[in-house]
């Protein structure tokens, strides 16, 4: 079986840009998450879906952070305009219903956004 | 709201000891513990976790975790480490809230020696 994919693995940005980045997740898993890890803050959670329907947006981040499920099988996360604080790794991760505490990660994408 | 805290940034250990990490969690109802892996410039790797029932559980390659409701702790635990183990360690909670994603710790870095 596949495990989460996400490309690209590395995106550098101008500021200002608008970029996106792309998962698939694990085949059978109906609920999807993404994240944004740092350094200093750690990994924080941007979007979880299940069955493709938005139940967490990471309040803080809404304003620039976008992210969709077009089908159960492809989720893009759109970020809009980058700035350079948004430079960390996004890390999109899968699991089966109901089983949120055992994620399966993809390898995330490095974003550098100058 | 649920919060996570992994009160060492940093262990060193040598080849064959053993290791305790710490994880400890505030939240008054319900909770989910999971422990994480993740190897540089990887994605985290699910290693274990706990709802109920038998207080120690265990995980993949040779990890246990012991729920203490009382210390609201759930410590990682290994007899033996290997070269292998070298990597970022993630305490996460979820409450019984099937809205609501995980809340990671900041980690803590292994660093095993020869």
């Amino acid at each position: 079986d596949a495990g989460v994919t996400q490309t690209p693995r590395h995106e550098v940005a101008e500021k200002g840009q608008t970029i996106i980045l792309k998962c698939e997740p694990v085949s059978g898993h109906n609920d999807l998450f993404w994240y944004r890890q740092t350094k200093i803050q750690g990994l924080e959670l941007l979007s979880y879906f299940r069955s493709k329907s938005l139940m967490e947006d990471g309040g803080a981040f809404k304003d620039r952070f976008k992210a969709e499920m077009l089908n159960s099988s492809f989720s893009t996360l759109k970020i809009q305009p980058t700035e350079p604080k948004d430079s960390a790794v996004y890390l999109c991760a899968s699991s089966l219903k109901g089983r949120r505490s055992e994620q399966y990660f993809g390898p995330g994408t490095r974003l550098t956004v100058l | 709201t649920q919060t996570v805290s992994q009160s060492d940034a940093h262990v060193t250990v040598f080849e064959g000891d053993s290791v305790e990490l710490r994880c400890n969690y505030s939240y008054g109802g319900s909770i989910y513990l999971s422990w994480y892996i993740q190897h540089h410039g990887h994605g985290l790797q699910f290693l274990l976790k706990y709802y109920s029932g038998n207080p120690v559980v265990q995980g993949v390659n040779g990890f246990e975790a012991e729920f203490s409701k009382s210390d609201s702790s759930f410590h990682l635990r290994k007899a033996s480490v290997h070269w292998s183990d070298s990597a970022v360690y993630f305490c996460a909670v979820s409450c019984n809230n099937y809205a609501q994603g995980l809340t990671f710790g900041l980690g803590t870095r292994v660093s095993v020696f020869p």
